[in-house]
């Protein structure tokens, strides 16, 4: 079945605008993550949603970021005002939540941001 | 609060080498599970493996194993007999899980590893 997909695969925007990255996680996982990949920070958690709810928010770093799910399906994630320092791969992953445990995450390709 | 070291930044190796990969965690939970995810070229994180706090059998799938071991915090990556597909960065995760549910990944900074045909 298809994978989980990000989209766009890279936006270049500039210093002060907002943006919006998409995520569509693999039909019927309930759990969708976002993480950031940069070279200085490796690769850090940012959000957590259990279907529409996102219970664990602790990894955004600024209140500049903020992310929804609707439908326990597609994912958006924004940066306002964007920032140099936002630059990085953003990424996606979803997994199967179900009563005998979770299953391990698959990951989309990423979005490349950057921010001039 | 969760840490993975992996303190191996590089490693190139001649094909058909055997190359073990190092990861070393730190977390005051019991409950826990260990990832081992492969990033190509192409960028795309692949999972490799996952292992529970309970379950220090080790495994072996093809050329790849991993030796997990409590009593040193470790979760090794073997790779025998590599080959040049093998190249990528290889980053070891762990997650805890004081709420179920919550699989978030604290990764460690990867291994680059470089097979030279």
């Amino acid at each position: 079945g298809a994978g989980v997909s990000q989209s766009p695969s890279n936006k270049v925007t500039e210093k002060g605008k907002d943006v919006e990255l998409r995520c569509d996680p693999i039909s019927g996982h309930t759990a969708l993550y976002w993480y950031r990949q940069s070279l200085g920070q490796g690769l850090e958690f940012l959000i957590y949603f259990q279907g529409n709810s996102a219970p664990d928010k602790s990894g955004l770093p600024s209140d500049r970021f903020s992310a929804e799910r609707t439908g326990g399906s597609v994912s958006t994630l924004t940066i306002q005002r964007t920032q140099q320092e936002d630059s990085a791969v953003y990424l996606c992953a979803s997994s199967l939540v179900w009563a005998g445990g979770i299953n391990e995450q698959y990951f989309g390709p990423g979005t490349r941001l950057t921010v001039t | 609060a969760q840490k993975v070291t992996q303190a191996q930044t590089e490693i190139s190796v001649v094909e058909k080498e055997d190359v073990t990969l190092d990861c070393v965690y730190e977390t005051r939970d019991t409950t826990y599970y260990l990832f081992w995810y492969k990033q190509p070229p192409s960028g795309e994180l692949v999972f490799l493996i996952r292992r529970n706090s309970f379950d220090e059998q080790n495994e072996i799938s093809g050329r790849y194993s991993w030796n997990f071991q409590k009593s040193t915090s470790s979760f090794n990556f073997t790779i025998t007999a590599s080959q040049v597909v093998d190249s990528a960065v290889y980053f070891c995760a762990l997650s805890a899980h004081p709420n179920f549910g919550n699989e978030k990944l604290t990764f460690g900074t990867g291994t680059r590893l470089t097979i030279i045909p």
